[in-house]
C-alpha cells in the first residue's frame, strides 16, 4: 500500500525557510509524479508544485522563485524548501502521489500545519 | 490562472437525499490530447482530501456508485445519491488540464 508521511517544522519565523520531507513507502518516487499542495485558514487550496519520476520539477508560477522541490531516491523522499515565508505561508501542507496520464494526485499524506510566526 | 468556481459554498442536505455540487472552469478544460482534467476530493474533517473522481466520470477504487460524476467542456457536476453520515464534509475540484493547476473554493456538505 502506498503512504506518504509529512515531516517538519510546525513553526517558521517570518523571512526564514519552510523546509518539509515526505516520505514514501509501498511504492517507488522514480515512477509516476510527486506533489506538494497546501490548505489554508479559510480552506482555499493550493497546488504548489511537483517532481517527476525522473527528477524534473514544475511550480506554481505564484511561488515564483520561492519553491524548490527536490528528492532522494535512496532514501525514497521528496523534500519541498519554501524560501523568505511570510504570514500568508501559514497553511496545513500534504504532499501526494500524482498519477502520470490521468495527473490526478490518489494518495495523500495527512497533513502537517506550518505557522509563520515571529 | 484558470479560475475554478464552485457552487454552492453550503449544502444542507438529508441523510438518504441527493446532493449535486457544480464546478466551472474560466477556460475549457479539455487538453490538446483530447482528454479532459477534471477531478474531485471529499476532506472530511480531520482526514487527508480523497479521491472520488478522476477525469470528469472515473470513480477511483473503493468509491461507491452513489457518486457520479458529469460534464464537459467548463461545466461539471459531480452528484452524490443516498447520502450517508460518511460523505460529509468539504468537496473541492481540481483541474490539471493547464499550468498552474487550480482547485475549486470547495463545498461543504452537511446536515440539514
Amino acid at each position: 500500500e502506498v503512504q506518504l508521511q509529512e515531516s517538519g517544522p510546525g513553526l517558521v519565523k517570518p523571512s526564514q525557510s519552510l523546509s518539509l520531507t515526505c516520505s514514501v513507502t509501498g511504492y517507488s518516487i522514480t515512477s509516476n509524479y510527486w506533489g506538494w499542495i497546501r490548505k489554508f485558514p479559510g480552506n482555499k487550496m493550493e497546488w504548489m508544485g511537483y517532481i517527476s519520476y525522473s527528477g524534473s520539477t514544475s511550480y506554481n508560477p505564484s511561488l515564483k522563485s520561492r519553491i524548490s522541490i527536490t528528492r532522494d531516491t535512496s532514501k525514497n523522499q521528496f523534500f519541498l524548501q519554501l524560501n523568505s515565508v511570510t504570514t500568508e505561508d501559514t497553511a496545513t501542507y500534504y504532499c501526494a502521489r500524482c498519477r502520470s496520464g490521468s495527473y490526478y494526485f490518489d494518495y495523500w499524506g495527512q497533513g502537517v500545519m506550518v505557522t509563520v510566526s515571529s | 490562472d484558470v479560475v475554478m468556481t464552485q457552487t454552492p459554498v453550503s449544502l444542507p442536505v438529508s441523510l438518504g437525499g441527493q446532493a449535486s455540487i457544480s464546478c466551472r472552469s474560466s477556460q475549457s478544460l479539455v487538453h490538446s490530447n483530447g482528454n479532459t482534467y477534471l477531478h474531485w476530493y471529499l476532506q472530511k474533517p480531520g482526514q487527508s482530501p480523497q479521491l472520488l473522481i478522476y477525469r470528469v466520470s472515473n470513480r477511483f477504487s473503493g468509491v461507491p456508485d452513489r457518486f457520479s460524476g458529469s460534464g464537459s467542456g467548463t461545466d461539471f457536476t459531480l452528484k452524490i445519491s443516498r447520502v450517508e453520515p460518511e460523505d460529509l464534509g468539504d468537496y473541492y475540484c481540481l483541474q490539471s488540464t493547464h499550468f498552474p493547476w487550480t482547485f475549486g473554493g470547495g463545498t461543504k456538505l452537511e446536515l440539514k
